[in-house]
């Protein structure tokens, strides 16, 4: 059974600092691994999607990367700004055939201060 | 370009009575999944629609039940409400291969009372 962990569940950082959110999968059998943000009682906002054959993605300030050997990801957010604080989770895109189920880390809170 | 919806929004029920909850996919996407999220267990598949046919299914009891019109619009019902059924109710579209991206809708809050 898959399980995904992501470390720290919470985190705290002045604005302008880089950081960097982990995620690690037992799994490897993976198809992709995507990164989502979400705002309190708001749905999932698609952040970066990298596919199993991937190494990284990026877009913007964000830098996702993937080693599926290990059974890690790692999102780097650069130059965080206070709109930046929000739940972050990752999913993994599980070997069902043609099915497509996500199974979900359980999220690290990011606030951003000024 | 449209994104997903869902309705409604917010739901308040009381126990015992059953819910009826909405998603319309992206234009063009043909599979819809459904997720619950709750503080305690987070985010969790429910089942997953493709051309109006169940694919997948997680490990919910079978007062959770869903379908998918020819449209891709798709339903999820929930009978014989409980108190632990409270959650944030998620869909997910997308094309519908296994390596394709999800994009969710906002959500609906159902609170049983």
């Amino acid at each position: 059974k898959q399980e995904v962990t992501q470390i720290p569940a919470a985190l705290s950082v002045p604005e302008g600092e880089n950081l960097v959110l982990n995620c690690s999968f037992t799994d490897s059998a993976i198809y992709n691994l995507q990164w989502f943000r979400q705002d309190p009682g708001k749905g999932l906002t698609s952040l970066l999607l990298i596919q199993s054959s991937q190494r990284e993605q990026t877009s913007g300030r964000l830098n996702a990367s993937l080693d599926k050997s290990s059974g890690r990801s790692t999102l780097y957010i650069a130059a965080s700004q206070p709109g930046d604080s929000a739940t972050y989770l990752c999913a993994v895109s599980i070997n069902t055939g043609t099915a497509s189920k996500l199974t979900f880390g359980t999220g690290t809170r990011l606030q951003v201060t000024l | 370009k449209a994104g997903v919806t869902q309705t409604p929004r917010y739901l308040i029920k009381t126990r015992g009575q059953q819910v009826t909850l909405s998603c319309s996919p992206i234009s063009g996407h043909r599979s819809v999944s459904w997720y619950q999220q709750t503080p305690g267990q987070g985010l969790q598949f429910l089942f997953e629609y493709f051309s109006e046919t169940q694919r997948n299914k997680g490990n919910f009891p079978g007062r959770f039940s869903g379908r998918q019109f020819s449209n891709s619009r798709s339903e999820m019902n929930v009978s014989t409400l409980e108190l632990g059924d409270s959650a944030l109710y998620l869909c997910a579209s997308s094309w519908g291969h296994s390596n394709t991206e999800a994009f969710f809708g906002q959500g609906t809050r159902l609170t049983v009372v």
